[in-house]
């Protein structure tokens, strides 16, 4: 029951940039509450990747950035690399919902 | 570095119980809000519970409320979800995860529930 809409998948070649879309409603990034982002490596478990809409934690490479607009963000990945090939969430705050926290339905990037 | 280890999963048959625990280092464990995360196989991720420092504030997802608590020992770094009344639903990796300002800040490497006959 996801309420944060992404594309199932996106595709690049090696040195692309690929965008991730997270489209939500007005009861959660609409309502102004921040966005992150999160990768899931094959069998492993999530990191954190953009905290804030658009803040990097150290270690995670100018690479990837975030942006957030009315009520969806997006996830940018520039200068696409092998190991890109993850899957991808966004997460946010639902006011209405019944939990507090909400994530994005996921979008598989695969590096062609 | 922060470390968080998940125990307790396996598999139950459904109306079945388990108690999940995590075993939190490398942080001060009392400072943060904890949750727990889950994902069926093959699925997306859904946030199941948190819990705040001092254990006072509790919230759950509806599909959880009424058969699932978690609580936490701080003296001893840990989290812990009791689980009555398991479903087949429940089935799925169910993740440790703290807490920085909304955002999951750190995550355990998952453990395992399967809710079969």
């Amino acid at each position: 029951q996801s309420v944060l809409t992404q594309p199932p998948s996106v595709s690049g070649a090696p040195g692309q940039r690929v965008t991730i879309s997270c489209t939500g409603s007005s009861s959660n990034i609409g309502a102004g509450y921040d966005v992150h982002w999160y990768q899931q490596l094959p069998g492993t478990a999530p990191k954190l990747l953009i905290y804030g809409n658009s803040n990097r934690p150290s270690g995670v490479p100018d690479r990837f950035s975030g942006s957030k607009s009315g009520t969806s963000a997006s996830l940018a990945i520039t200068g696409l690399q092998a190991e890109d090939e993850a899957d991808y969430y966004c997460q946010s705050y639902d006011s209405s919902l019944s939990g507090l926290y909400v994530f994005g339905t996921g979008t598989k990037v695969t590096v062609l | 570095e922060v470390q968080l280890v998940e125990s307790g999963g396996g598999l139950v048959q459904p109306g079945g119980s388990l108690r999940l625990s995590c075993a939190a280092s490398g942080f001060t464990f009392s400072s943060y809000w904890m949750s727990w995360v889950r994902q069926a196989p093959g699925k997306g991720l859904e946030w199941v519970a948190n819990i705040k420092q001092d254990g006072s504030e509790k919230y759950y997802v509806d599909s959880v409320k009424g058969r699932f608590t978690i609580s936490r020992d701080n003296a001893k770094n840990s989290l812990y979800l009791q689980m009555n009344s398991l479903r087949a639903e429940d089935t799925a990796v169910y993740y440790c995860a703290s807490e920085r300002s909304g955002y999951i800040s750190y995550w355990g490497q998952g453990t395992l529930v399967t809710v079969s006959s």
